[in-house]
């Protein structure tokens, strides 16, 4: 199985602050990654797909870059909504269908 | 609109069995494969099964397969997950979510809201 490292688990930031995830893989994986938000109490939403490629609806201050094992999730300018948890996800070599463990962006 | 929508979910003793449903609506169900994802209280996400479009190919995670089963109804736009032996790692939020197209590359674009799966006695 694919494992998905995240890093950092949880960060600290200010609104209009440049916020960047990691998110680490076992084996190379193309660029089959893909990113989600998650706010309290609701269902995740699909940021990026492919690593790099915005989901419709999404502000453009989200990117993704990465390929093989090393990926990035980018928030160019932190907004006062975009205080949530991260999760990326493989779809590579699946099943099984397997997530990071999350990164947690709170309030500074 | 699209949307999906989990019910079943409850309080259950451990050993017990439970039914989980999800229906689809908004798009055409019959032509994606769909998932259940689960998320235990302040934990990540853990994905649980997989069945294809047509419901001929089945996959499960480590955890409960053996114990776990994932059907659809393509006629009434319904996926299932039948539980049996429930354990107390069992407790989660269960989401079912769309996968695409291909069921071993998913992509998942569309979520239902969870349902609260509490395995206790």
């Amino acid at each position: 199985d694919i494992q998905m490292t995240q890093s950092p688990s949880s960060l600290s930031a200010s609104v209009g602050d440049r916020v960047t995830i990691t998110c680490r893989a076992s084996q190379s994986i193309s660029t089959r990654l893909n990113w989600y938000q998650q706010k309290p109490g609701k269902a995740p939403s699909l940021l990026i797909y492919g690593a790099s490629s915005l989901q419709s609806g999404v502000p453009s201050r989200f990117s993704g870059s990465g390929a093989g094992t090393d990926f990035t999730l980018t928030i160019s300018s932190l907004q006062p909504e975009d205080f949530a948890i991260y999760y990326c996800q493989q779809s590579y070599s699946t099943p099984p269908v397997t997530f990071g463990g999350g990164t947690k962006v709170e309030i500074k | 609109q699209v949307q999906l929508v989990e019910s079943g979910g409850g309080v259950v003793q451990p050993g017990r069995s439970l039914r989980l449903s999800c229906a689809a609506s908004g798009f055409t169900f019959s032509n994606f494969a769909m998932h259940w994802v689960r998320q235990a209280p302040g934990k990540g996400l853990e994905w649980v099964a997989v069945i294809s479009f047509d419901g001929t190919n089945k996959y499960y995670s480590d955890s409960v397969r053996g114990r776990f089963t994932i059907s659809r109804d393509n006629s009434m736009n319904m996926l299932y997950l039948q539980m049996n032996s429930l354990r107390g790692d069992d407790t989660a939020v269960y989401y079912c979510a769309n996968g695409g197209g291909n069921y071993v590359a998913p992509i998942f674009g569309m979520w239902g809201q969870g349902t609260l799966v509490t395995v206790s006695s």
